[in-house]
């Protein structure tokens, strides 16, 4: 199955500023997958990334706070716009390759 | 809407008794179904997918349609099986995302 890279694994953030994270898969997969991982709870996504079109995103998230780039089959940014400490989190990727889909290691994000 | 429901949000067994952790799931087609373990301070990583019908680290799922469930099972609990479970529903591999439960934290007393 696939394997991904994200960084960074953890960052402290000043509210108001904005985030990338960067996901590298190791082989081409059609679509990546970004979801959210707040203290205590499970996964929730936050948008579908097929390459060479924009990102769909669930209910409750939106574009302009969560911008997604997918700029060819290995790779993906998520970007978190003008945090709060709402959106201290942790965010992960994911992609399927055939063998069941795999898992970035996560960023933990604290905003403060 | 795809919907997937763990009940418990933590089970407690001694080492040695059998674990059962339990998952149902509402889609009227046919999902694919996994079940994704997290050991502390680790990734995400997957335990087992109904179509493979593997037994990984003892642990084993059956997919019961007329129920809709994927209960994870396993006869005799060790202690580094704590961790979270999480279950979760596919319901076109590949190019749907993964729907998850809300997990399962089992805890295995020595």
């Amino acid at each position: 199955s696939a394997v991904i890279s994200q960084k960074p694994s953890r960052d402290i953030c000043q509210r108001g500023t904005s985030l990338t994270i960067q996901c590298q898969v190791d082989s081409q997969v059609t679509m990546m997958f970004w979801y959210r991982q707040q203290p205590g709870q499970s996964l929730t996504l936050i948008a579908t990334a097929n390459q060479g079109s924009e990102a769909t995103y669930e209910s409750g998230f939106v574009i302009d706070k969560f911008p997604i780039s997918r700029p060819n089959l290995t790779f993906s940014t998520l970007t978190v716009s003008n945090m709060s400490p709402e959106d201290s989190s942790i965010y992960l990727c994911s992609a399927n390759q055939g063998a069941g889909y795999t898992f970035g290691s996560g960023t933990r994000l604290t905003v403060v | 809407a795809q919907r997937v429901t763990q009940p418990e949000k933590l089970l407690s067994v001694f080492k040695g008794a059998p674990v059962e952790l339990k998952c149902n799931y509402s889609y009227s087609g046919s999902p694919e179904l996994f079940w994704y373990v997290q050991y502390s301070r680790q990734r995400l990583q997957l335990l087992l997918r109904h179509i493979s019908r593997e037994s990984i680290k003892g642990f084993t799922a059956d997919l019961n349609k007329g129920e809709t469930s994927f209960h994870l099972k396993k006869p005799f609990a060790q202690e580094e099986d704590s961790a979270m479970y999480y279950c979760a529903l596919s319901w076109h591999s590949g190019n749907t995302p993964l729907v998850f439960g809300k997990g399962t934290r089992l805890s295995v007393i020595a």
